[in-house]
């Protein structure tokens, strides 16, 4: 069965304390991997996606990398508004396209 | 580009009632998904559909859930009778692509979701 986990759960740190998070990850042969964001009372927000190990994706503040067995979102100076949950998810070749889930992480930025 | 519309955005219902949860796709989606998120969770998928066939309902409770997409587009998810247990936010979803799809083609996005109280 698919797995993946994060961490931490919860991480505040201050206005531009760069940081990373982590997604780990077990699975029947990698799809892809996906990174969202998620507000409070909202539905998750689509950033990347990535195939295979090596690839890196950038958005404005935030770096997605890949490996083997995980996955990292690494923050570059943050700021407030960069405050929500980060969920990771895969997907695997013979799933039927569904997407996996870990319980996020909750990112909390500090003016 | 309008994003996926879901209604209600709020549900509160007494145990043993019927609910049900709409859901508009983004324009050209071919394939759309409707997940369970309980509250400190990822979500979980339901069921998908790739036009109106429902290619994996598989983790879908068919004893009260059901769903449906005529015509392709817009969907609607059914839960009769409700339970406390069913307490969640039901999110829909959608994508350009169906099975095999690469690339922006497999990029889910989601709706607000629909926030489900059972009393």
């Amino acid at each position: 069965e698919d797995q993946v986990t994060q961490s931490p759960e919860a991480l505040r740190l201050q206005e531009g304390e760069s940081s990373s998070l982590n997604c780990s990850y077990t699975v029947s042969g990698l799809r892809g991997l996906f990174w969202y964001r998620q507000d409070p009372g909202k539905g998750p927000e689509f950033l990347f996606t990535l195939y295979s190990a090596g690839e890196e994706k950038e958005k404005e503040r935030l770096k997605a990398t890949l490996t083997k067995k995980e996955s990292f979102l690494h923050i570059t100076a943050p700021k407030p508004e960069d405050s929500a949950t980060y969920l990771c998810a895969v997907q695997a070749y013979f799933g039927n396209e569904k997407l996996t889930f870990g319980t996020g992480t909750r990112l909390t930025i500090i003016p | 580009e309008a994003g996926v519309v879901q209604s209600p955005r709020y549900k509160i219902i007494e145990k043993k009632q019927p609910v049900a949860f709409w859901c508009n796709p983004i324009s050209g989606h071919n394939t759309l998904y409707w997940y369970l998120q309980n509250l400190g969770q990822g979500p979980e998928l339901l069921i998908r559909y790739e036009n109106e066939e429902a290619v994996d309902d598989s983790q879908l409770p068919k004893d009260r859930f059901s769903a449906e997409r005529l015509k392709g587009v817009d969907s609607t998810l059914k839960i009769q009778p409700a339970e406390l247990g069913d307490s969640a936010v039901y999110l829909c979803a959608s994508s350009l692509g169906g099975s095999g799809a690469a690339g922006q083609y497999n990029e889910q996005f989601f709706g607000p979701g629909t926030r489900l109280t059972v009393l």
